[in-house]
């Protein structure tokens, strides 16, 4: 069981917009950075999102990430094919002095 | 364009030693921490821990008692050291870069460790 609760699967249909969140504590999300990893099929995971909602070089503006409170949202526009990956959530919890990954979200695009 | 490299054995027998290697090319080792995350088969991403370039390190409370990171900035390498390996270490291990605030942004492809006699 995480301490950053993911859903364990989300579906839409390609061109669709699909969200997935990530809920956790005051400790954690409430007063750090979020960052959001893409990890395709036998791949490492790829930075799409840091520090709540900015893109890193070459990432498309079709990923979007925002915080609010103790939860953050990935969100992803026009779906293709290419984006059924593995993706997961992460931040510092300064409780449990502990850098914390979400279980994960299987998106699959219909 | 930075890019990492683990390198180590492949197979280790329970209570032995895990060791791996990360190569860091195309960019310093100085400026940044540099971090482990294994992944078991199947399962999400585990933060190990990380090392800066001077040496300051931080782990996993759960990992800690066994855990060692260290760097060598002469060989542009970070180390992973981890003790009395069960079936339960076996996992993907991966090396990459954390820059401040504390996110992954480089990446290496990953090792497969299995732990097993």
């Amino acid at each position: 069981q995480s301490v950053l609760t993911q859903p364990p699967s989300v579906s839409a249909a390609p061109g669709q917009k699909v969200t997935i969140s990530c809920s956790g504590s005051s400790s954690n999300i409430g007063s750090n950075y979020v960052s959001w990893y893409q990890q395709l099929p036998g791949t490492a995971p790829k930075l799409l999102i840091h520090d709540n909602d900015k893109r890193p070089s070459g990432i498309p503006d079709r990923f979007s990430g925002s915080k609010s409170a103790t939860s953050a949202t990935l969100g992803i526009t026009g779906l293709q094919t290419g984006d059924e990956a593995d993706y997961y959530c992460g931040t510092w919890d300064t409780s449990l002095s502990v850098l914390l990954f979400g279980g994960g979200t299987k998106l699959t695009v219909l | 364009q930075v890019q990492l490299q683990e390198s180590g054995p492949g197979l280790v027998k329970p209570s032995e030693t895990l060791s791996l290697t990360c190569t860091v090319s195309g960019g310093s080792i100085n400026s940044y921490y540099w971090g482990w995350i294994r992944q078991p088969p199947g399962k999400g991403l585990e933060w190990i821990g990380y090392v800066y370039y001077t040496g300051d390190t931080n782990y996993s409370p759960s990992l800690k008692s066994r855990v060692t990171i260290s760097v060598d900035t002469s060989k542009n390498q970070f180390s992973l050291k981890l003790t009395s390996v069960t079936a339960a270490d076996t996992a993907v291990y991966f090396c990459a870069r954390r820059p401040n605030p504390p996110y992954f942004d480089f990446w290496g492809q990953g090792t497969l460790v299995t732990v097993s006699s």
